[in-house]
């Protein structure tokens, strides 16, 4: 059972534009959403991270929005350069809230920006 | 600072080796994951260390998978009679968590392994 969903798995966009990727859960206890940029040969890095009692994070051009009742978060990259072309993980853990801090991910999202 | 260190960057070995990798958290940080990332399977947790509690081992995947973290600080990892399946990047995560709560985790650069 695939506790953390992930779409789409691939993404091309042009330069400028808004990359969009979602993914949906199912653990209502998850209390801490983190998304992860990894580039080929690179462990995964820390983009951005929220936590169930807000419903949108901004850092620069990446935000976060939270859906709690619809158990779905999505990860928006704003005026997307070549420099973001990577792979995007989504994760869920409890660590926020007990002692299972380990992360669940999502398969991946290949985003590629075209110049 | 430095961040999480892992070693070797690649492992090449024969099928029914035993492999060790080693894992160096970034300083201060009690807690220490390790994580496996695989084509078909994604990144899959394997086991959670933190502080002087018993570790999680929850995510290995059989008993030729092992664990320890001396000193609360160095983690290694090892696989013993490898097979081709644990072919693999293996990642370190560290995270300084206090008490009761989580923090973010920070992951070393990976071991590629291959098992041939």
């Amino acid at each position: 059972q695939q506790q953390v969903k992930q779409s789409p798995q691939s993404l091309i966009v042009q330069k400028g534009g808004i990359s969009i990727i979602n993914c949906a859960y199912e653990n209502t206890a998850f209390d801490y959403f983190p998304w992860y940029q990894q580039f080929p040969g690179k462990g995964p890095a820390l983009l951005i991270a929220i936590r169930p009692d807000v419903s949108e994070k901004k850092e620069g051009r990446f935000t976060i929005s939270f859906n709690k009742s619809a158990k779905q978060f999505s990860l928006h990259i704003m005026d997307s350069q070549p420099g973001d072309s990577a792979t995007y993980f989504c994760a869920a853990s409890m660590g926020f809230g007990g002692s299972q801090g380990n992360l669940i991910f999502g398969k991946g999202t290949k985003l590629s920006v075209k110049p | 600072g430095a961040g999480v260190s892992q070693s070797p960057s690649n492992k090449v070995t024969e099928k029914g080796k035993d492999v060790e990798l080693r894992c160096d958290p970034i300083s201060g940080h009690t807690a220490l994951y390790w994580y496996r990332q695989s084509l078909g399977q994604g990144l899959e947790f394997l086991i959670y260390f933190q502080g002087n509690s018993a570790p999680d081992k929850s995510g290995l995947p059989s008993d030729r998978f092992s664990a320890e973290r001396t000193g609360g600080s160095v983690s290694t990892l090892t696989i013993q009679r490898t097979q081709q399946e644990d072919s693999a990047v293996y990642l370190c995560a560290s995270s300084f968590d206090p008490p009761g709560q989580g923090s973010e985790q920070y992951f070393g650069p990976g071991t590629r392994l291959t098992v041939t």
